[in-house]
């Protein structure tokens, strides 16, 4: 158990539409990761969040979004969902940003 | 940015028998972790190891960085050992991992 949870572990969505994603990072931990998974790579880093500030941000477009909040707790928003963006979403967190502790994802279908 | 790859990219094996995964990369790093992802998707930290050697049990872990890679040993592989082993690595200041394509390993009984 990383103590790291995600919510909801499965979801559907059709192209267009909106989604939020949920992660609740262990207590104490004070940076939150999200990363985008396709079937057989590796996980691709969208951004990182410091103490509820956006710290760094991958090769991801603006509809891409995401909030941290003072009780440990994430969110990651999509908006206008593309067939591409299938995949398995992961939430890491850490103290420092050195090692990071990861959820079991969700894994969101856009059809 | 940095590039990550691992190899092999797959690896069959039969229950107790022993293993090398490699992750190379292309700069000087600063971080280096080693994760398991089991059939459900969850990614569990096998060892934070920037440089030296590790050992945990029946896995074991050298990074050298001055030669830019880094050696992931399972020895007396079990069925539980079967999944994707990535290498994800760090350089700078602020640890945002760069993830290589990950080693699909299968140990059959």
């Amino acid at each position: 158990e990383t103590g790291v949870t995600q919510s909801p572990t499965h979801l559907i969505k059709t192209r267009g539409q909106q989604v939020t994603l949920r992660c609740s990072s262990q207590s104490g931990h004070n940076t939150v990761s999200w990363y985008q998974q396709a079937l057989g790579q590796g996980p691709q880093f969208i951004f990182q969040y410091y103490r509820e500030e956006e710290n760094g941000r991958g090769n991801f477009p603006p509809r891409f979004s995401g909030l941290q909040f003072p009780n440990y707790s994430s969110e990651l928003n999509v908006n206008a969902l593309e067939l591409d963006d299938s995949a398995l979403y992961l939430c890491a967190s850490g103290q420092g940003g050195d090692i990071q502790y990861f959820g079991a994802g969700t894994r969101l279908s856009v059809l | 940015g940095i590039q990550v790859e691992q190899s092999p990219p797959d690896l069959i094996l039969q229950e107790g028998a022993n293993s090398t995964l490699r992750c190379n990369f292309s700069d000087s790093v600063n971080n280096l972790q080693w994760f398991h992802q089991n059939p459900w998707g969850q990614l569990i930290n096998l060892f934070y190891i920037p440089s030296g050697t590790k050992q945990n049990g029946r896995l074991s872990a050298t990074t050298v960085a001055t030669e830019r890679y880094s050696l992931l040993y399972i020895s007396s592989s079990q069925t539980t050992d079967s999944g994707v082993y990535f290498c994800a690595v760090g350089s700078g200041g602020s640890y945002i991992p760069t993830f290589g394509r990950g080693t699909s390993l299968i140990v059959h009984p």
